[in-house]
């Protein structure tokens, strides 16, 4: 399809254990955004690309988190020794470029739960 | 993390009639946006707002964007079933968007 693709679709892991999360954005845009959205909320910003670099990554809560995207497309979310508040659904959205007036499109999400 | 303030929480409608939710925060926006969720999937943008005192209609929503710039309103009307969802405002400065806490809406036939 040409919407934005995450996988796995559902994550279950260990208290402890590393995770990667992917995201394919939309061909051909530049921009790309990962959040987290906890059960009965509204999603919040953890890190954004503009190209390969994080432009912005001031709302990834620790360095457990880290975040890549080498080529400019793909981009991984990885959490070292998860917690179980790291329990929620991780969305990725994508935008044509980072500036204003562009739509950010959403992925389904990765439901990760760390028991 | 900031979150904005939405109201209502939820909402128990009959389809047919209109619905009116708000959105505030404590600081100013130049972007305002509202997104609806349905279950297992990600947001979908509804409508956008530009600029303070804006009225934007996108089908039978109408979005306002407010004079302040720390508020913004949806109004739906005649609702029916595939109403159903969660809607969140969002307010964007600096292209991260800032999510409200949602408003959960049901349609009873």
């Amino acid at each position: 399809g040409a919407g934005v693709s995450q996988t796995p679709s559902n994550k279950v892991t260990e208290k402890g254990k590393y995770v990667e999360l992917r995201c394919d954005p939309i061909s051909g845009h530049t921009a790309l955004y990962w959040y987290r959205q906890s059960l009965g909320q509204g999603p919040e910003f953890l890190i954004y690309f503009q190209g390969t670099g994080a432009a912005d990554d001031s709302g990834l809560p620790n360095d457990r988190f880290f975040a890549v995207r080498p080529e400019g497309s793909v981009s991984t979310l990885k959490i070292q020794r998860t917690e179980r508040g790291d329990s929620a659904v991780y969305l990725c959205a994508s935008s044509l470029t980072r500036l204003a007036h562009n739509e950010q499109f959403f992925g389904p999400g990765t439901r990760l739960t760390v028991l | 993390g900031q979150q904005l303030n939405q109201n209502p929480q939820s909402m128990f409608i009959q389809e047919g009639e209109d619905v009116s939710m708000n959105c505030t925060s404590s600081s100013i926006f130049n972007t305002w946006l509202w997104y609806k969720q349905d279950p297992g999937e990600g947001p979908v943008l509804l409508i956008a707002l530009y600029k303070a005192g804006e009225l934007t209609s996108n089908g039978r929503l109408t979005a306002q964007f407010g004079i302040t710039r720390k508020d913004s309103f949806l109004n739906i009307s005649a609702s029916i079933p595939s109403d159903v969802g969660i809607y969140f405002c969002a307010g964007d400065n600096t292209d991260k968007l800032i999510f409200g806490t949602g408003t959960r809406l049901q349609v009873f036939p």
